[in-house]
């Protein structure tokens, strides 16, 4: 159980394209889902908190008119990067919160890597 | 092109020795910590967790060992594995408060199987 899945895995785009990438909690319901962003050799930064049916908290620094963040559902928030250039490549990786109770607990998705050309 | 970033610290072990993976973290409010394995184009994987209220916890072939005086964390890894290459993070939490269940993730080791 617990399995949480992101789409696309991967994706080449032209600068200037908006991409969205989604997370979906399988098996679970997820009130919180946290998406991070991670460049090569480096750690997961976090980007923003999603909670649902709210606006998205968002990490200081991290422009919330490019990385456009939509949790419509308990099971599914979507990650939409707005005119995306080269610096925005990198590997975006979500997690969800079940909600179970013990602080901290998140399950990750397998990240999509994305290169903008 | 590539963002020049730090580049992560490697652990290189002989398999079948022991690892020992170190973290230090900042926060003294935080009260729940977890490590996770990440291999190469994957996401994180939860290894093991401990609790502030603990200084050690065993899991199958881990340990984890909670220093909160000098706020340090270390992962310890039995009889290490090829399969256990990877990348190991330490993420802290600070429980029930305005952050809710945000995790802030350390820097990261990778760690090297020599067969």
């Amino acid at each position: 159980g617990a399995v949480v899945s992101q789409h696309p895995s991967w994706v080449i785009c032209k600068s200037g394209t908006s991409v969205k990438i989604e997370c979906r909690s399988l098996d679970f319901q997820a009130t919180t889902m946290f998406w991070y962003r991670q460049f090569p050799k480096q750690s997961l930064m976090l980007m923003a908190t999603s909670n649902e049916g709210s606006k998205a908290t968002y990490e200081q620094g991290v422009e919330k008119d490019k990385f456009l963040i939509n949790h419509a559902s308990l099971t599914l928030s979507t990650l939409t990067v707005t005119s995306a250039h080269p610096e925005d490549s990198s590997f975006y990786i979500c997690s969800a919160d079940p909600g179970s109770g013990r602080a901290g607990t998140q399950y990750f998705g397998p990240g999509t890597r994305l290169l903008v050309l | 092109g590539e963002s020049v970033g730090l580049h992560l610290p490697t652990l290189s072990v002989q398999e079948g020795d022991n690892s020992i993976i170190n973290c230090a973290y900042s926060n003294s409010a935080s009260d729940y910590f977890i490590w996770y394995k990440q291999e190469s184009g994957k996401g994180p994987q939860f290894i093991i967790d401990i609790r502030s209220n603990m200084d050690k916890r065993q899991g199958q072939r881990v340990t984890v060992l909670l220093n909160k005086t000098v706020k340090h964390l270390s992962l310890q890894i039995a009889a290490t594995q090829p399969g256990d290459s990877a990348v190991y993070f330490c993420a802290e939490n600070i429980g029930n408060n305005n952050a809710g269940n945000m995790l802030t993730f350390g820097g990261g080791t990778r760690l090297m199987v020599k067969p």
